[in-house]
């Protein structure tokens, strides 16, 4: 059975730091490229990031570029987010994904930004 | 960044047919931008129903199926069911700028 799940979320407040992981199982993680997807409170999906196999090639949502750091490590079968200097506008619902065609989805984790 | 648009809302009568539509305000949608369409239901994560415009998974209902359709993608349901009630998402992948933009998504009722 493939899952993804993710941890990591919580409240924060604005300027704050949180680091998401999302660790996979049944199936070959290091084989697929990896992402982000968020979902703002009663709103649409936004892509957030995705990396490569390899780890070779990070892609970003341009709200969020030099603040969050994507990353993986296939050995762990781990996938992270590492959010700095966080804003209101980032609070949401945090998905992770992946797989040969986007196959799989985590339940996400949720991600309050509020002082 | 690139605008992506879909229908904010389509009814659609039990056994009936309807087609959902994905435009990009940078012109015409190709299989170049990698077509995906998701679908989420009330406090569930998305699922992926198609990919690469016409690519079902081998979960996805036969009962739908994608396609390009006048400069845009189509995501077509024949017959459809009461479970099919849910939010539909499309996503494009903009290669010049290696990132990848949701529409707003549809709000499809079966009634």
């Amino acid at each position: 059975e493939v899952l993804l799940v993710e941890s990591g979320g919580g409240l924060v407040q604005p300027g704050g730091s949180l680091r998401l992981s999302c660790a996979a199982s049944g199936f070959t993680f290091s084989s697929y490229w990896m992402g982000w997807v968020r979902q703002a409170p009663g709103k649409g999906l936004e892509w957030v990031a995705n990396i490569k196999e390899d780890g070779s090639e990070k892609n970003y949502v341009d709200s969020v570029k030099g603040r969050f750091t994507i990353s993986r490590d296939n050995a762990k079968s781990s996938l992270y987010l590492q959010m700095n200097r966080l804003r209101v506008e980032d609070m949401a619902v945090y998905f992770c994904l992946g797989g040969p065609h986007a196959d799989y989805w985590g339940q996400g984790t949720l991600v309050t930004v509020s002082s | 960044q690139a605008v992506v648009t879909q229908e904010p809302s389509l009814t659609v009568s039990p056994g009936g047919t309807v087609t959902l539509t994905c435009g990009s305000s940078t012109g015409a949608v190709t299989s170049g931008h990698y077509p995906y369409w998701f679908q989420q239901k009330p406090g569930q994560a998305p699922t992926t129903l198609i990919y690469d415009t016409t690519n079902k998974h081998s979960w996805t209902p036969a009962r739908f199926s994608g396609s390009l359709l006048g400069g845009k993608v189509a995501l077509t349901l024949s017959g459809a069911q009461p479970e099919d009630e849910a939010k539909y998402y499309c996503i494009l992948f903009y290669s010049g700028a290696r990132s990848w933009v949701f529409g707003g998504g549809t709000k499809l009722t079966v009634l």
